[in-house]
Parts: C-alpha cells; structure tokens; sequence
C-alpha cells in the first residue's frame, strides 16, 4: 500500500528554535510537496520539489526552507520558528506524469510556544 | 488568478437527507481536479479524479461530476460516518503538479 510518512504527529518548539520536519515516501515518486493546513485558509504550499536536489517556491515560501537529497525524503526546515508558525504541516507526494493523485501524509501538529 | 471555490463552509444533514458540495474554479489550464476526504487531525485521503467536462465517478454514497467552471459532489442518504472536511483541488497544466486547494467543506451528519 502507498505510504507518505511524517515523523511526528504532534509537536511543540519554542520561538527561535530551528524546527526540522520529515517526510518519507515509499513510491518512488518524483514530486514531494509541503503544504500547511489552517483553520479558515485551507491548505497553502509552502515548497515542492520534483526532483532530487530541486526545489521551487511555493505560495508561502517565508521563513521556511526544504532540502532533498534522496528521491524519497524531503524536509522542511523553520529556520527560527515563531508563534505565526503553528499550523498543521501536511507533506505529500505524486507522480510527475500528468493527471495523477498525490498522496498525503498523517500531518504534523506544530505548536510554537 | 488561479482560485478555488468551495461552498458551503459548513454543512449539516440528517442521515439519509442527500445533499451537494460544489467547487467552483477559474484556473488558466485543468489538468484534474481531485476530491479529498479529511477526518479531524489527519492527512487528506484520495476520493476522485476527473479530467474533462461531463466526467462522473462513484463511490458508495458519494457521486462527483465536473463542468467547464465547477464540479459538484453528491452525497447520497449520508450517513453519520461519512462526516468530515471534503477538499476540493485542482492541478494546473503550467506545473509540475502543484495542486490548488479550496478552502473545503466541513459536513456534519447527525443520526
């Protein structure tokens, strides 16, 4: 069966510290994307990357940065997390062929203290 | 620019009354439009997709048709296990496969 795994269900950082997000897929896919998910702003992209060591901004680049150097990982990295950063983190990952479903991890609830 | 529109926000239904969700869209060029189901504190998990204009797909009580402009998903004698945050999204020609997001639909259904 299809998995995108994020390593952390739930987490709380505080304000300035460097907050590491993984996400793992087992599909071989080209396409990895992070999105955050907010109450009333639905989900936003953050950074995708369509291949190992790309990555493109997404709408809401902002104090995040991404890395991926295996096909199979991709993480998202806040530089110095702050209050405005908690939110669900969702990863997700596709094929690049067109037409297409990506696939969604469990989710990531940060909190920022 | 490239937008999606779900409506209603919120939704509550008796089981068995059927209803609609719409997803309105103004996009530069469709390459899919996905439905997503998500459960409180957990990752959107695939529905449907369709591609072109006439299109419809099934599965159990849930029914998705797609226009030129919107695509609609039917719910059918809902029952209270069909309750959850319905997304909307669609995936632009011009990419790599970058999905935009309605903002969903959260539907109750009470017993």
């Amino acid at each position: 069966d299809v998995k995108v795994t994020q390593s952390s269900r739930y987490l709380v950082k505080r304000t300035g510290e460097k907050v590491f997000l993984e996400c793992v897929q087992d599909m071989d896919h080209e396409n990895m994307f992070w999105y955050r998910q907010d109450p009333g702003l639905g989900l936003r992209l953050i950074y995708f990357s369509y291949d190992v060591k790309m990555k493109e901004k997404g709408d809401i680049p902002e104090g995040y940065s991404v890395s991926r150097e295996k096909k199979e990982r991709f993480s998202l990295i806040l530089e110095s997390a702050s209050t405005n950063q908690t939110s669900m983190y969702l990863c997700a990952s596709s094929l690049r062929r067109d037409k297409l479903r990506a696939f969604f991890g469990q989710g990531t609830r940060l909190t920022v203290v | 620019e490239d937008q999606v529109t779900q409506s209603p926000e919120a939704l509550r239904l008796q089981e068995g009354e059927s209803s609609s969700l719409n997803c309105s869209y103004t996009v530069s060029g469709l390459r899919g439009l996905f439905w997503y189901r998500q459960d409180p504190g957990k990752g959107p998990e695939f529905l449907f997709t369709l591609y072109s204009a006439g299109e419809e797909k099934e599965k159990e009580r849930l029914k998705a048709t797609l226009t030129k402009k919107e695509s609609f998903l039917h719910i059918t004698a809902p029952k209270p296990e069909d309750s959850a945050t319905y997304l909307c999204a669609v995936r632009l020609s011009s990419n790599t496969g970058k999905l935009i997001f309605g903002q969903g639909t959260t539907l109750q259904v009470k017993p």
